[in-house]
């Protein structure tokens, strides 16, 4: 089974400039996350969809962000435009819908996207 | 709001040898989950291991376990006979029960096991 996927695995670009990262999930999962670590900070959750719908976007930092999951299948963030602060990594996970019980407790994490806006 | 604190931001271990990682959280809920997650460098992050706050017993898988003490609010993770594989940052997370999914984490502790 393959796992979440992200891409690009890295991205350098200027401040101002528009960035569109990519999570792909784990196939049938309807939960998928957004995280975020800036540099020595902690992880921090961006947001939840539930198949294509946004559930939770308490985590996201300003309207500069922008989340789609288009058909419930994989997820785009666009950062635009992309500030100094915007640095950092930026996880996506996923989990199964509608079990219940220790399946449903996993999230299952891409190997993120390492962002560097100079 | 919930926070998890992790006071360690490097550990080392010889090989073969117990090494403990700390964490502590706040909140006022009672009903939580409790998560550690290990990153090997340049990879994934992993679930490890997995308590639920209402379980006394403390989870255990191979050769990872946890001492939990609810009331005060502490979830460290023994790993017991280091093997280089073990090597990684290690992040302690919450979940409370009725905010839906969203963890919150600490700020990582990274192991170095020598060999």
């Amino acid at each position: 089974e393959a796992g979440v996927t992200q891409f690009p695995s890295h991205s350098v670009i200027e401040k101002g400039q528009t960035v569109t990262l990519r999570c792909d999930p784990i196939s049938g999962h309807d939960n998928l996350y957004w995280y975020r670590r800036v540099m020595g900070k902690e992880i921090k959750f961006l947001l939840h969809f539930v198949k294509e719908s946004k559930q939770d976007e308490s985590g996201m930092p300003n309207n500069r962000f922008l989340a789609e999951r288009t058909g419930g299948t994989y997820s785009t963030l666009k950062v635009q435009p992309a500030e100094l602060e915007d640095s950092g990594v930026y996880f996506c996970a996923s989990s199964p819908g509608q079990v219940l019980g220790p399946a449903s407790w996993a999230q299952y994490f891409g190997p993120g996207t390492r962002l560097l806006v100079l | 709001a919930q926070t998890v604190t992790q006071s360690q931001p490097e550990m080392s271990v010889q090989e073969a040898e117990t090494v403990t990682l700390s964490c502590t959280y706040d909140t006022s809920e009672s009903d939580y989950y409790l998560f550690w997650y290990k990153q090997p460098p340049s990879r994934q992050m992993i679930l490890v291991i997995r308590q639920e706050a209402y379980k006394q017993q403390n989870a255990t898988e191979n050769r990872f376990s946890v001492n939990f003490q609810k009331a005060a609010k502490s979830f460290s993770l023994k790993i017991s006979d280091s093997q280089l594989g073990d090597a990684a940052m290690y992040f302690c997370a919450y979940r409370f029960k009725a905010a839906g999914n969203k963890l919150t984490f600490g700020g990582g502790t990274r192991v170095l096991v020598k060999p």
